[in-house]
């Protein structure tokens, strides 16, 4: 089976710009979840997506925002870039039952300037 | 909410020898997943092993191994036999079964010295 994949994989943009981030997950998983990780604040939940609906929100603010399609892809939205937004976004994908293991992908880079 | 501890930033450990890592966490709740995952230097982050809450026996998977403690809300691992390839930050998870909530540790890095 393929992993979970991410794209893009680097991305650079400019303060106040948004940017969009997707992720397919594994074949069969139908639980997304996106991670903030940075070095000072670690790894931080930003949400999950289970059946195309929010099922889980971390304390993030509305300018992160998310989706997910009715084959499990899923997209994660910022708008107006902050420097401080700067940080490498992780995906995890995971099957409903069983241990809920989550999948992680490569990532994606996101360089705010 | 779920906090997940692990008070070693970094840790050390001459190639071949063992070494273990903390973590502990804060739960209410009597049935829940815990795992491991490895996040090499610049590269995927990975499954190590995972630990049901209601099973008592450990879990083992090839040189790794965790020592559960439920009462004490312990969730250690054991790297036995360290490689130079298991260097990399280590990250101690713990899942929800009431609300599928996940929660990470802070990590701790583990250097491995030939």
């Amino acid at each position: 089976k393929a992993g979970v994949t991410q794209t893009p994989r680097y991305l650079i943009k400019t303060r106040g710009q948004q940017v969009t981030l997707s992720c397919s997950p594994i074949s069969g998983h139908r639980s997304v979840s996106w991670y903030q990780q940075t070095p000072g604040q670690g790894l931080q939940f930003l949400f999950e997506y289970f059946s195309e609906t929010q099922r889980n929100k971390g304390n993030f603010p509305g300018r992160f925002s998310g989706r997910q399609f009715s084959n499990s892809r899923s997209e994660m939205n910022v708008s107006t870039l902050e420097l401080g937004d700067s940080a490498l976004y992780l995906c995890a994908s995971s099957q409903d039952r069983g241990y809920y293991e989550q999948y992680f992908g490569p990532g994606t880079r996101l360089t705010v300037t | 909410a779920q906090t997940v501890t692990q008070s070693q930033p970094e840790m050390s450990v001459q190639e071949a020898e063992t070494v273990t890592l903390s973590c502990t966490y804060d739960t209410s709740e009597s049935d829940y997943y815990l795992f491991w995952y490895k996040q090499p230097p610049s590269r995927q982050m990975i499954l190590v092993i995972r630990q049901e809450a209601y099973k008592q026996q450990n879990a083992t998977e090839n040189r790794f191994s965790v020592n559960f403690q439920k009462a004490a809300k312990s969730f250690s691992l054991k790297i036995s036999d360290s490689q130079l390839g298991d260097a990399a930050m280590y990250f101690c998870a713990y899942r929800s079964l009431n609300n599928n909530d996940m929660r990470f540790g802070a990590g701790t890095r583990l250097t491995v010295k030939p």
